[in-house]
């Protein structure tokens, strides 16, 4: 079953925008971590943010910051004032466990984010 | 810097030879290491994890004789795809969980098999 549900296979947003990148996952575990990741057309992954389960306040880095919705499973990512770097491939990904050397990290499906000048 | 550098970045076989992929952690001992594979426009599966000193671990429908995977060390694990055929050409990545928030990737390795 799937476990990480990006919904959107393409997004575009123009210049200074925000935008949002959803995110809904399904998991049993109560300790879970959820990750954005930004992949660019080199292909390297690029570490965004992160929530962990028990967190209580929402994620916040730089311009990024994200909707986590926990009674309904979803972890949108916003993405305020975009640039026209910012366009690339974004996963969502989430790690069920309490965080051990060991847990996997799987991820969805991807969007394609194309920002427009 | 990198925290997990991964090599080569591209790499171009010929059909029926074997290619090696590494993953170093630098500054830190990574106990488990953790190989992706992604084809074009789609996501990351999970290949395999790797513990040091033991055997790796595979996901289902990844056949562990074509994609052997050596972590003979806290700073190196290692992913060699053996008798390659087109069908393998992909973008190999390795990962490694060096703290809980955070997920350290190898800058990841394009492999063409002609």
């Amino acid at each position: 079953a799937q476990k990480i549900t990006q919904t959107q296979p393409g997004m575009f947003v123009q210049e200074k925008e925000a935008v949002t990148l959803d995110c809904t996952y399904d998991t049993s575990d109560p300790s879970y971590g959820l990750f954005w990741y930004k992949q660019p057309s080199s292909g390297e992954m690029i570490f965004l943010i992160y929530q962990g389960s028990y967190d209580q306040q929402n994620a916040t880095e730089g311009r990024y910051s994200l909707n986590f919705q926990k009674a309904r499973k979803s972890a949108n990512l916003v993405i305020s004032a975009s640039q026209l770097g910012d366009s690339a491939m974004y996963f969502c990904a989430m790690r069920e466990g309490r965080g051990t050397s060991y847990d996997k990290v799987i991820f969805g499906p991807g969007t394609s984010l194309s920002v427009i000048p | 810097g990198a925290v997990v550098s991964q090599h080569p970045s591209w790499v171009i076989c010929k059909s029926g030879t074997s290619v090696k992929i590494e993953c170093r952690s630098l500054d830190f001992q990574a106990t488990t290491m953790f190989w992706y594979r992604q084809f074009p426009k789609q996501s990351l599966m999970l290949m395999a994890t790797s513990n040091e000193g033991s055997k790796a671990t595979y996901e289902q429908g990844v056949e562990k004789d074509k994609f052997l995977i050596n972590h003979a060390s806290l700073t190196l694990s290692t992913l060699t795809v053996t008798s390659a055929h087109p069908e393998d050409s992909s973008f190999y990545i390795c990962r490694t969980n060096a703290r809980h928030t955070e997920a350290f990737f190898g800058q990841g390795t394009r492999l063409t098999v002609v």
